[in-house]
């Protein structure tokens, strides 16, 4: 019954590191989020996907790769880490609707040095 | 530019009184606003939510009232518990579309 699991809870890398954020959902939901929290700035969308290898664009998707090649699934990638993108970063889901109340994740740490 | 703007960033109760946390919004098409409370170390969960044909919802301690002529919603907690210190976020969203998140207010229930 777990829900929504994240991996890592922590993890520390350095600026220029490829990193990945793994998110898994045992409720089937279509649709899946990534958003960053930021002090000053609450919870930014950064990616989200409606269905299997259905991804867009959120608020501030520079810099991250998504894919979702299983409906359960939604990696984020950071491609060459940067200090701006220390942050904690929270996948979510929705069964029915964009727009639907979320379900999240309990969160990565994400510190970049 | 901020289209779901929660003004305080802390808001401090005494425990057993009343707690309103205000937020307001700019985009007049929106349609539906939800309130979510995020414990430290934790993902937020869903607390609350008003569709913009009512004016008023309420679920046990939690009630939402919405302006729409104002573009102001608010979420009042009555009686305030220890159990609800947490940030609060306001969020909204337009006809199915994303949902954005206000900052986030913390509330601190006092003993």
């Amino acid at each position: 019954d777990a829900g929504i699991t994240q991996s890592p809870r922590y993890k520390i890398t350095e600026t220029g590191r490829q990193v990945t954020l793994m998110c898994h959902q045992t409720w089937s939901h279509s649709y899946m989020f990534w958003y960053r929290q930021d002090l000053g700035h609450g919870l930014r969308l950064i990616y989200y996907s409606a269905a299997a290898d259905i991804t867009d664009k959120g608020e501030v998707p520079d810099g991250y790769v998504v894919s979702r090649s299983k409906t359960e699934n939604f990696p984020l990638t950071l491609e060459s880490a940067t200090r701006s993108q220390t942050s904690v970063y929270f996948c979510a889901t929705a069964d029915r609707a964009l727009n639907q109340p979320q379900h999240f994740g309990d969160g990565t740490r994400l510190s970049i040095l | 530019d901020q289209q779901v703007k929660q003004n305080s960033p802390s808001l401090s109760v005494q425990e057993g009184r009343i707690s309103i946390l205000n937020c307001d919004y700019t985009n007049s098409m929106f349609d539906y606003f939800l309130w979510y409370k995020k414990y430290p170390a934790e993902g937020p969960t869903f607390l609350i939510s008003i569709s913009s044909i009512k004016d008023k919802n309420e679920d046990g301690r939690f009630t939402v009232f919405l302006n729409k002529s104002a573009k102001h919603l608010s979420l009042h907690i009555v009686p305030s518990q220890p159990g609800d210190s947490a940030v609060y976020f306001c969020a909204a969203s337009e006809r199915n579309d994303k949902i954005i998140f206000g900052k986030g207010t913390r509330l601190h229930i006092l003993p």
